[in-house]
């Protein structure tokens, strides 16, 4: 079976230091990776994602970047954090291409509070 | 672009009470639509999805939806809610075309009251 890792679980950085999250997924291939962003009734904003390694698409310019350097890791990374990142990160995969398949499962999220 | 809109921030229902949860999305073509819970303190997992066929799609926990082509909505109901269905509700939208991401609304959060 099919499982996403998110770590660290819990995060608090100061303003201005840089940030690396990671997602893995285990028990597939080639799945399409997605970054979330996660506020408290803003519901949950897709960040980027990627249909295969080295390919990011950034859906919402900002502070963020993302890479795929493996086909089952997705990592969120910043050069210096801002207040108005702080946030609950979600990493979802799902598989390649359309059809019945293609719903998108949710790893357990990173809190990331920046000070 | 896609839009996904949930009309209620939050809902406090008392037990037994029925449940619906308004969800339109903005996009003409052909769409699949989803719906996702977030208990508390654990993962969002999907709930239910519409791909085509009977509009009417039944999902886990005793919940459904209804997909109305032509207003456009994709809402929830249960008929008697538990204090378990405690949760965050997000739709969810996705193009029925290649690799698309899901477009989500910002949530409903459900409260119910024993």
């Amino acid at each position: 079976s099919q499982t996403i890792h998110q770590w660290p679980a819990t995060l608090v950085q100061p303003v201005g230091s840089p940030l690396s999250l990671e997602c893995t997924v285990e028990g597939t291939s080639n799945p399409n990776l997605y970054w979330y962003r996660q506020a408290a009734g803003r519901g949950l904003q897709l960040l980027f994602y990627s249909v295969g390694i080295g390919q990011i698409s950034s859906e919402v310019p900002q502070n963020l970047s993302a890479s795929r350097p493996q086909d089952r890791q997705f990592i969120l990374s910043s050069k210096k954090l801002l207040l108005s990142d702080s946030g609950f990160y979600l990493c979802a995969w799902s598989v390649l291409g359309r059809g019945p398949y293609n719903e998108q499962f949710f790893g357990p999220g990173t809190r990331l509070t920046v000070l | 672009a896609q839009s996904v809109s949930q009309h209620n921030h939050h809902v406090i229902l008392s037990e037994a009470a029925s449940l619906e949860l308004g969800c339109n999305y903005s996009y003409g073509g052909t769409v699949n639509l989803f719906w996702y819970v977030q208990y508390p303190g654990q993962h969002l997992q999907l709930l239910l999805k519409y791909f085509s066929g009977d509009p009417l799609v039944k999902g886990i926990k005793g919940f459904e939806a209804e997909f109305i082509k032509s207003k456009f909505s994709f809402n929830l109901r249960k008929p008697s809610v538990q204090w378990s269905d405690t949760a965050e509700y997000f739709c969810a939208v996705r193009l029925n075309s290649g690799n698309t991401p899901l477009v989500f609304g910002k949530g409903t959060r459900l409260s119910v009251i024993a």
